[in-house]
């Protein structure tokens, strides 16, 4: 079975560039998470998706980051203009619905800005 | 105070030692995970724990629900075991993480 795919795996940009970031979730994996881990520290949570619904983002710096899960599986992740910051890791995941279910991890993005 | 963290944050060890990583945590959590992550790689899962003990191969995790504690041991450890390993715990339907212990198993 296929796990959660990430795309790109690596980026560099400049700073005030636009970046986007692709996950395909699990394969009936309802869940859809967003994190962004900054080197030495645990990863932290941007976003959660519950099919096409965005139920936490709490966390998620709106006034430069966006993210969409249009039909409830595939989602994207923007950054504009994105800052020197950014640079981080950024992780997507995936579970099926409900709490203390395990999650499974992309192998992430690696962002960094110029 | 971070609501989830781990000792130590940095571990070296010789091969075939036996290793333990910990984790305490300040919140009520329905359940915690070990995570693995190499160096440049993805994050694996290795246990989700709500009580007593979990085996699987060299690894080992146990959680103690009354303290808020919990370990991740390796027996006979080997260099291929160098990584960081990550706590989490699900707490109000929300994962927090430790930041995490960097083990260096040297041969």
């Amino acid at each position: 079975e296929a796990g959660v795919v990430q795309s790109p795996r690596y980026k560099i940009i400049e700073k005030k560039q636009p970046v986007a970031f692709w996950c395909n979730p699990i394969s009936g994996h309802n869940t859809l998470y967003w994190y962004r881990q900054n080197l030495g520290q645990g990863p932290e949570l941007l976003i959660r998706y519950e099919n096409e619904e965005a139920v936490d983002d709490s966390q998620l710096p709106k006034d430069r980051f966006s993210a969409e899960r249009l039909k409830g599986v595939d989602s994207t992740l923007k950054i504009q203009p994105a800052e020197l910051g950014d640079s981080a890791v950024y992780l997507c995941a995936s579970s099926l619905p409900g709490a203390g279910e395990t999650q499974y991890f992309g192998p992430g993005t690696r962002l960094l800005v110029l | 105070k971070n609501e989830v963290e781990q000792s130590p944050q940095n571990l070296t060890a010789q091969e075939g030692e036996f290793i333990t990583i910990n984790c305490s945590y300040s919140v009520g959590i329905s359940a915690l995970h070990w995570l693995q992550q190499h160096p440049g790689g993805g994050i694996v899962s290795l246990f989700m724990l709500s009580s007593g003990k979990k085996k699987h191969g060299r690894l080992i995790a146990t959680i103690n629900i009354q303290e808020k504690h919990s370990s991740l041991h390796i027996t006979a450890s080997h260099p291929r075991d160098s990584a960081v390993y990550i706590c989490a715990v699900r707490s109000r339907n929300k994962l927090i993480f430790g930041t995490g212990t960097l083990l260096a198993v040297q041969p």
